[in-house]
């Protein structure tokens, strides 16, 4: 079975632009869990979804959106990018509820922000 | 305030060697404790994940012990190798769906 897949890899942008970040869940599963992992902070989670649906949020300004399609596969937007938005960005999927089920990350997006 | 403090912060083993890792939390209410292996550049996997009645989980090399009255965990490698070179995050989770995540102990193993 494929893992977590997440596209681009690395990418570069800068302050002001937007940018959106992909990730497909193992086929399966039906929840995406999206997080950001600075030295500096650590991982922080961002939001959840659930069958199309945000299930759950961080405590992250309006800037940092997403989405998922009915086949599972999510996105991730940010607008109006930061310094501080540098960052690798982290997908995670599971097959029911975070809190009772193994997550399984993908490699990540390297986001830096000029 | 919901934390997870993990210690110590970095680590430097020799092959072979034992170490712990700890991890105390003020998470409340708490929904189960996992461990998170993440080698640099690639995304975190789970070792352990255990519920609020569990008191000690294995996964090969790696034990993980919880204590819920103290609210601490320690994750023990045994007869550590190379590829256990990595970031180990200890992760809480609320039964609200809320996660806290420790910042992690970063764990060098030389030969």
């Amino acid at each position: 079975k494929a893992g977590v897949t997440q596209t681009p890899r690395y990418l570069i942008k800068t302050r002001g632009q937007q940018v959106t970040l992909s990730c497909s869940p193992i086929s399966g599963h039906r929840s995406v869990s999206w997080y950001q992992q600075t030295p500096g902070q650590g991982l922080q989670f961002l939001f959840e979804y659930f069958s199309e649906t945000q299930r759950n949020k961080g405590n992250f300004p309006g800037r940092f959106s997403g989405r998922q399609f009915s086949n599972s596969r999510s996105e991730m937007n940010v607008s109006t990018l930061e310094l501080g938005d540098s960052a690798l960005y982290l997908c995670a999927s599971n097959s029911g509820s975070p809190t009772y089920n193994e997550q399984f990350f993908g490699p990540g997006t390297r986001l830096t922000v000029l | 305030k919901n934390q997870v403090e993990q210690s110590p912060q970095s680590l430097i083993i020799l092959e072979g060697k034992n170490c712990t890792l700890q991890c105390n939390y003020t998470v409340s209410p708490f929904s189960n404790l996992r461990w998170y292996k993440q080698d640099t550049g690639r995304g975190p996997v789970s070792l352990t994940i255990m519920t609020f009645s569990e008191n000690t989980k294995s996964n090969g090399r790696y034990t993980a012990t919880l204590d819920a009255d103290t609210k601490q965990s320690s994750l023990h490698i045994t007869a550590s190798q190379l590829s256990d070179s990595a970031s180990y995050i200890c992760v809480v989770w609320r039964d609200t769906d809320k996660l806290i995540f420790g910042t992690g102990t970063r764990l060098q193993v030389f030969p």
